[in-house]
């Protein structure tokens, strides 16, 4: 059975620090895996990796795949009370449109 | 830029009865899925369409049925609702295009909030 485990599951941090969000993974015949961002509604698609060591960024966002040791980290430099929400990781794998397999998220907090 | 659209966004059951879930996909998008995420759970697939064929079954019960027309929007039929139905149901969309994983990027829509009393 495919598994995505995230780590922490849960961070409070002040406005302007760094954060690393983790996600590691243990599925059959991968194909990508995906970062989202879930506030109180639908998640908000970040970033999709396929390829290890190429590092996937967007503003103050970053991310990264390692195929060999099976994980991802999600980079936030210079956090804001905005980037408050819940990160999802999710790995696609199998053939054609096979449903996402998320872990249970990362909440993060951004304290004032 | 038109995202996906579902309706209702809120709806509300009794136990036994029935409900229909729809889904508007991003227009040129010919994939569809079906996700239910429960309070504090992370979203988990039930079902998948692409180009009106179901591609790929989840942990969809055997009460719901879904389909997808032509015009690529979706139904997430839920009969005998039970109480551990009430959820959040997304729906989202993808492109296929000629690589396999660019059914990969899916798109989420706003949900549909199911509660079942």
């Amino acid at each position: 059975e495919d598994k995505v485990v995230q780590s922490p599951l849960s961070l409070v941090v002040h406005e302007g620090d760094t954060v690393t969000l983790n996600c590691s993974y243990e599925v059959t015949n991968f194909r990508s895996l995906l970062w989202y961002k879930q506030e109180k509604k639908a998640p908000t698609f970040l970033f999709m990796l396929t390829s290890s060591g190429i590092e996937k960024k967007s503003g103050r966002l970053s991310s990264i795949l390692d195929k060999k040791e099976l994980f991802s980290i999600l980079n936030i430099t210079a956090t804001q009370t905005g980037d408050s929400a819940i990160y999802l990781c999710a790995v696609a794998s199998g053939g054609g449109a096979d449903g996402l397999t998320f872990g249970k998220g990362t909440h993060l907090i951004i304290q004032p | 830029a038109a995202g996906v659209i579902q309706s209702p966004r809120h709806l509300i059951k009794e136990k036994r009865e029935t409900a229909t879930l729809k889904c508007y996909p991003i227009p040129r998008h010919d994939t569809v899925y079906w996700y239910q995420q429960g309070p504090g759970q992370d979203p988990q697939f039930l079902i998948s369409f692409y180009e009106k064929m179901q591609s790929d079954k989840g942990s969809i019960p055997d009460r719901f049925s879904a389909q997808q027309f032509s015009d690529y929007h979706s139904e997430l039929n839920m009969s005998s609702l039970e109480l551990g139905d009430s959820a959040l149901y997304f729906c989202a969309s993808a492109l296929a295009g000629l690589l396999v994983a660019s059914t990969d990027t899916q798109y989420f829509g706003p949900g549909t909030r199911l509660t079942v009393l």
